[in-house]
């Protein structure tokens, strides 16, 4: 199966730096790549996906990259606000089988 | 709209009890999943419905987990006998129908302690 991991675990930044995180995944067939963000104590929502056909897609100041060949993709978050402070977990998945398999998370503290 | 709805929030019991987790996703989505998320891990998939049917369940200790979506809206995830390894928030999630999205929406969960 699909195996997802994801680094570093932990990402502290000051506030209007840039911020990234990076997801390696397994399965040559997986085309479909969301991030999501947790809040403690809520589940995860997602902020961005990226399907196998773009190599690049933006949102205000989140951006996702994939590079198939490398089978990595990575989120970039720029002018980060204490607000960013949260969990980060990256996902594939094959369109058509359609469970999400998570990488481990990371953490992101925004400091003031 | 309304969001997914889980209960309860939180849950304590000892080991060896058994324990039931409730879930409404949002009105007219299809597909349901449940996963596991243990403190300080990605949420990991239990089982995911197509309506009132299983689609994937290869993940689900069936020995001690077993969880149903009898008339295709509701679900209900249940433990017997409850291990301390069980201890985790249990997240469930539904999708709209159609392929419309690929976006998952996530109810709050319910955070399981085994003692």
């Amino acid at each position: 199966g699909e195996n997802v991991e994801q680094h570093p675990s932990t990402l502290s930044v000051q506030e209007g730096d840039s911020a990234v995180i990076k997801c390696t995944y397994s399965d040559s067939a997986s085309n479909y790549f969301p991030w999501y963000k947790q809040e403690l104590g809520k589940g995860p929502q997602l902020i961005i996906d990226i399907r196998s056909n773009v190599g690049e897609k933006k949102d205000q100041r989140i951006a996702v990259t994939l590079n198939k060949t490398a089978k990595h993709f990575s989120l970039h978050i720029t002018e980060t606000q204490p607000e960013d402070s949260a969990v980060y977990f990256c996902a594939a998945s094959r369109t058509g089988r359609r469970a999400l398999t998570f990488g481990s998370g990371t953490r992101l503290q925004v400091q003031p | 709209e309304a969001g997914v709805a889980q209960s309860p929030r939180y849950k304590i019991i000892e080991k060896r009890q058994s324990v039931a987790f409730w879930c409404n996703p949002i009105s007219g989505h299809a597909t349901l999943y449940w996963y596991q998320q243990i403190l300080g891990q990605g949420p990991k998939l239990l089982i995911q419905f197509q309506n009132n049917g299983v689609v994937d369940d290869s993940q689900l200790p069936k020995d001690r987990f077993s969880a149903e979506r009898l008339k295709g809206v509701d679900s209900t995830l249940k433990i017997q006998p409850a291990k301390l390894e069980d201890s985790a928030v249990y997240l469930c999630a539904s999708r709209p129908p159609g392929g419309r999205t690929e976006k998952l929406f996530f109810g709050s969960g319910t955070q399981l302690s085994v003692l």
